[in-house]
């Protein structure tokens, strides 16, 4: 079967890096995307890995592996505002997108 | 503003009744989905639609039903509701079907 894993939770301090894995076994690959979701919003469109190594988009980065069928999202300077849940999710051979459940990360002063 | 419009923002159905989501894009994107997001589970997939004219079935297509008679509009029919179709449901289009997708705020349904 097809699967995507994260951590269900993680914590970090305002001002600090934190960064969230992602695994996958899916049918075929054409790339891993991720996506914000703050509580009761739509989710939004980060960043899209389909070739190995580290994709930087300001403070938030993206690395993948896909040999090891690995990825994570790294934040920067974290802010309040970056409080939200983080989806992985990854496109099948199908071209069908397998999400993760998402990681809800909480941010303290 | 361009974007993804979905209505109505929430529902509570009685079990039995049929219901129709809707869902409005005028990105003029090719592709669309129907998502449905419960707690603890990642988003799971209806039903999509590649292009105006063609559907197909998702994760989770039972109990469900969807026409793309255009390119702008997506409609996700409840032919008899259930409990377990009590959900959060996302609506979603992509410029084509390997391209990044954006999100509709979501439908909140209740079913009793």
């Amino acid at each position: 079967g097809q699967n995507i894993d994260q951590p269900t939770e993680m914590t970090a301090t305002e001002g600090a890096i934190v960064q969230i894995n992602c695994t996958y076994q899916t049918s075929g690959f054409n790339g891993l995307f991720w996506y914000q979701q703050h509580a009761g919003e739509a989710p939004t469109f980060l960043s899209y890995n389909v070739l190995d190594g580290l994709e930087e988009k300001g403070r938030f980065s993206s690395f993948l592996s896909r040999s090891k069928g690995y990825s994570y999202l790294l934040l920067k300077e974290l802010q309040m505002k970056d409080s939200a849940s983080y989806l992985c999710a990854v496109m099948d051979s199908n071209y069908q997108l397998i999400w993760g459940a998402g990681t809800k990360l909480i941010i303290k002063p | 503003i361009a974007g993804i419009t979905q209505a109505p923002t929430s529902q509570i159905l009685a079990a039995g009744r049929r219901m129709t989501l809707r869902c409005t894009q005028d990105m003029r994107h090719n592709a669309m989905y129907w998502y449905r997001q419960d707690l603890g589970l990642g988003l799971r997939l209806i039903h999509y639609s590649n292009t105006a004219g063609t559907t197909g079935k998702g994760e989770v297509p039972d109990g469900y039903s969807v026409s793309r008679a255009n390119t702008d509009d997506f409609p996700l029919t409840l032919a008899s509701a259930v409990p377990s179709q009590t959900s959060v449901y996302f609506c979603a289009s992509s410029a084509d079907s390997n391209t990044e997708a954006f999100f509709g705020q979501g439908t909140r349904l209740t079913v009793v």
